[in-house]
């Protein structure tokens, strides 16, 4: 069965300092990989997705950047953090090819705090 | 275009009563509907799915309603218990090359009581 992790599953980072959160999944190879935002009692902002090995689609300008340096693994990083950064990020990942690849399945989130 | 509207924001249900959420979008090029759960810092899980093509589909207590012609999808959660208490989010997949483009309402907050 699959899985994915996300580490590390809370942060406190000051302001202007960098970023670096990772994700890797278990147990299925090519998979479509996503990074979210979720602000405090709100819905999810997809920010970036990879259909594949340093293929990044950016959705939203930002600060933040994502990079996709194994297959089954997907960082999102930053030079400087904003106040404004602060927030639960996901990962998740869907099937890279055949039915169903609709399916999206997301990991445990990290809690980041930038004071 | 690219929005999914989610009403009501939260939602008060007792044990084994009827919990309805609602959701509306504009887009008719959106070919897939799931719901996700999510508990209190947890990440979202898959609940249930539907294609445009379909008007209703069950699995166990939730359904999911599809009125294709209004671009409304509702879940409904029959025999409500107390572990359901959590956020709903309805979500809309936008087709894009393989990517899985998904669109998140606003959320339900629901709280089931005894």
């Amino acid at each position: 069965s699959q899985t994915i992790h996300q580490w590390p599953a809370t942060l406190v980072q000051p302001v202007g300092s960098p970023l670096s959160l990772e994700c890797t999944v278990e147990g299925t190879s090519n998979p479509n990989l996503y990074w979210y935002r979720q602000a405090a009692g709100r819905g999810l902002q997809l920010l970036f997705y990879s259909v594949g090995i340093g293929q990044i689609s950016s959705e939203v300008p930002q600060n933040l950047s994502a990079s996709r340096p194994q297959d089954r693994q997907f960082i999102l990083s930053s030079k400087k953090l904003l106040l404004s950064d602060s927030g639960f990020y996901l990962c998740a990942w869907s099937p890279g090819q055949g039915w169903p690849s609709y399916e999206q399945y997301f990991g445990p989130g990290t809690r980041l705090t930038v004071t | 275009q690219q929005q999914v509207k989610q009403s009501p924001q939260s939602l008060i249900v007792q044990k084994g009563g009827i919990s309805i959420i609602n959701c509306a979008y504009e887009n008719t090029a959106f070919d897939y509907f799931p719901w996700y759960q999510q508990f209190p810092g947890k990440g979202p899980a898959l609940l249930i799915a539907i294609r445009p093509d379909v008007s209703e589909k069950k699995e166990g207590r939730f359904t999911i309603s599809f009125n294709k012609s209004a671009k409304q999808f509702s879940l409904h959660i029959m025999d409500s218990q107390p572990g359901d208490s959590a956020t709903y989010f309805c979500a809309a997949r936008f087709p894009y090359g393989t990517a899985s483009k998904l669109t998140f309402g606003t959320g339900t907050r629901l709280q089931v009581t005894l």
